[in-house]
């Protein structure tokens, strides 16, 4: 199994700052024939299913607003959100799908 | 519009076998790199992956939970459906179905399925 970790495990922010979570992977997700990275990120709110924001870890899911931006490469990635707001109230997970698909384990996002 | 519905019963008995089904519209299990995966979420805890079968029938199992999985597809009827055998009181969760491919990884998810573990 790739063991997907997340850090931190919880983050509180006021409206407007810059929210960052991490997400190291214990093997590389970059497929080198197409130089693509198979990580994808997903925000769950309370009582909902998760939502595909990012997926190949940079490419944003259509619909999602251009505040989520993705970045990273083989084992080490980031999920920015540039300006927070209230509805980005969540749970972030991480997935690589390089392999037989895993999760982190969330990182909870709350307002200050 | 790509919609999945997941459907079985609320409430298990600890050692039965849960079936579950997945029943979905506006896309095809037999069209190039597409699939339908499970996944589950026990209460405030993490989602947990745990099987997905493609257009081309492979099907692919959680490691840690493979001997307890199965999961098959009926392309006509438009349905995935999973089981898992001899279940305990640490698997009550919300289960999802959600439609896949091997570009965006779980694009479209239901709105899930809560299975409580109870005798």
């Amino acid at each position: 199994d790739i063991v997907m970790t997340q850090s931190p495990d919880s983050l509180a922010l006021s409206l407007g700052e810059r929210a960052t979570i991490n997400c190291k992977s214990s093997r590389s997700v970059l497929y080198s024939p197409n130089k693509k990275n198979y990580l994808s990120w997903y925000q769950q709110k309370p009582g909902q299913p998760p939502r595909l924001l990012i997926y190949w870890a940079s490419t944003r899911e259509s619909g999602v607003p251009d505040r989520f931006t993705g970045s990273g490469s083989g084992t080490d990635f980031t999920l920015t959100i540039s300006s927070l707001q209230a509805e980005d109230v969540a749970v972030y997970y991480c997935q690589q799908y390089y392999s037989t698909p895993t999760f982190g384990q969330g990182t909870r996002l709350e307002i200050k | 519009q790509i919609t999945l519905k997941e459907s079985g019963p609320p409430l298990v008995e600890p050692t039965q076998t849960l079936t579950l089904t997945c029943t979905f519209s506006g896309f095809s299990l037999s069209t190039y790199e597409v699939g339908v995966g499970w996944i589950r979420q026990p209460p405030g805890k993490a989602l947990e992956w745990l099987a997905a079968i493609y257009w081309d029938d492979e099907k692919r199992y959680s490691p840690s939970l493979k001997s307890r999985l199965t999961i098959t597809k009926d392309t006509s009827k438009n349905q995935v459906v999973f089981t898992m055998t001899n279940m305990d009181l640490v698997d009550t969760a919300t289960y999802y179905c959600a439609h896949g491919d091997t570009t965006r990884g779980m694009a479209v998810w239901g709105q899930g399925t809560t299975v409580t573990v109870s005798s």
